[in-house]
């Protein structure tokens, strides 16, 4: 069956960086690609923007871009998010959803993995 | 960006009875492709979003008949045609036509 299992809970300082994984299985994994959503009580629910692991073509929404990069390891089935800079309003949930491979909208992300908890805090 | 807004956010139900959320968005979601990319995502306590409907109208396999969704332009509407205990959850919508992708505020179904 379709899994993406993320890796587990980050606490950062301000100004620091992290990276979370999403394993996927029970698919192929180069068909696919990555959306990245995070979760917070203060913005709700955001779409980050999208990683192909067909070819590694990405997309980032305006507000990230410059300050995450999605990366994926086809070998391993695994798809990454980096944040860098972090700052305290960064604190929130991330999720990892299959997505389409190509394309000019990101509209499936039809499995979701359990989310990592990231807390930005000094 | 487009600016998906629901209602109501809070949505007091007694089992076994409908219950009905609007979404509406800024702009028209119909895509030059002739597609409306809504979707429709329930979030139970603890867990993560899952997936109910896409393409405003198509039931994802194993969400249950009592289940629709609705709508065309800006407006669509997830229907429930009887409550059961299992459905209490957050609903979301979100649109995928003009990037980025943006997602309502959620609406909470609870127990009247």
């Amino acid at each position: 069956q379709v899994q993406l299992v993320q890796s587990g809970a980050e606490v950062k300082k301000p100004g620091a960086s992290v990276k979370v994984s999403c394993r996927a299985s029970g698919f192929r994994f180069s068909n696919f690609g990555i959306s990245w959503v995070r979760q917070s009580p203060g913005h709700g629910l955001e779409w980050m923007g999208w990683i192909s692991a067909y070819n590694g073509n990405t997309y980032y929404a305006q507000k990230f871009k410059g300050r995450v990069a999605m990366t994926t390891d086809t070998s391993t089935s695994t798809a990454y998010l980096e944040v860098r800079s972090l700052r305290s309003d960064d604190t929130a949930f991330y999720y990892c959803a299959r997505d389409t491979a190509a394309g000019t909208t990101w509209a499936l992300q039809d499995y979701w993995g359990q989310g990592t908890p990231v807390t930005v805090s000094s | 960006d487009v600016v998906m807004t629901q209602s109501p956010l809070s949505l007091p139900v007694t089992l076994g009875q409908p219950a009905s959320i609007s979404c509406r968005s800024s702009h028209s979601l119909e895509h030059g492709d002739e597609n409306t990319y809504l979707t429709w995502f329930q979030q139970r306590p603890g867990q993560s979003p899952r997936r109910l409907i896409y393409k405003v109208s198509i039931r994802d396999s194993g969400v249950p008949g009592r289940f629709s969704g609705s709508g065309s332009g800006t407006d669509f509407t997830l229907k429930i045609s009887r409550v059961e205990a299992e459905d209490l959850a957050i609903y979301y919508c979100m649109q995928a036509t003009h990037l980025p992708n943006t997602f309502g505020q959620g609406t909470k179904l609870e127990i009247k």
